[in-house]
């Protein structure tokens, strides 16, 4: 019963480099989230995708891009990271585009880039 | 600009007690609310929510009111147990819009036994 599973954990960066955080769900979601959590700005959305084959951008996109595999995967590329990048990343799934329905998160990727 | 606002950092209480959480809003387009309860090196997990069209949404020891004129919820748990020990988060979408969550900073809610 694996849920939001996302790799890696933790991750450190120089900055410049790129990298791809993964995230991928088993429940047969039909809409996938990236959100980062910084220390007193809760958790802000990067980019979501309501469907297989379509992605928005949240509140946060710059710096970001996403790829919705299939309907389980939803990847988050940082292609030339920086300091501002370092954060706490989570990934995060629900049955359909209405929060109603509540949205289950992954246990988070935390990445520092120095 | 935070939408969604939780002005206190941390709260403690005694188990058994009741145990208060609030939560402000701006947005006068946000009409559904939810709240997430976080453990250390875990994700969020939601909580309860509640509908605009309502007032107050009850599951067990958790209730969530609502009041739309002062923009204002909170979340009352009765009894407060140490498991219930973890950071709390607000938050609210616009269904009619683009109906992405908006997440408050978090309440660091500690029961001491």
């Amino acid at each position: 019963n694996a849920g939001v599973t996302q790799t890696p954990k933790f991750q450190v960066l120089k900055t410049g480099q790129s990298m791809t955080l993964q995230c991928a769900q088993d429940m047969n979601h039909n809409s996938m989230y990236w959100y980062r959590q910084d220390p007193g700005m809760g958790l802000r959305l990067i980019y979501y995708s309501a469907s297989e084959g379509t992605t928005d951008k949240g509140e946060v996109p710059n710096g970001y891009n996403v790829s919705r595999l299939n309907k389980r995967e939803f990847s988050l590329r940082l292609e030339s990271a920086a300091p501002s990048q370092t954060s706490v990343y989570f990934c995060a799934s629900s049955a359909t585009h209405y929060t109603n329905y509540g949205y289950t998160f992954g246990s988070g990727t935390r990445l520092t880039v120095v | 600009d935070q939408q969604v606002k939780q002005n206190s950092p941390s709260l403690s209480v005694q188990e058994g007690r009741i145990s208060i959480l609030n939560c402000d809003y701006t947005n006068s387009m946000f009409d559904y609310f939810l709240w997430y309860k976080k453990y250390p090196a875990e994700g969020p997990t939601f909580l309860i929510s509640i509908s605009s069209i309502k007032d107050k949404n009850e599951d067990g020891r958790f209730t969530v009111f609502l009041n739309k004129s002062a923009k204002h919820l909170s979340l009352h748990i009765v009894p407060s147990q140490p498991g219930d020990s973890a950071v709390y988060f607000c938050a609210a979408s616009d269904e009619t819009g683009a109906n992405n969550l908006f997440f408050g900073t978090g309440t660091r809610l500690t029961v001491i036994p």
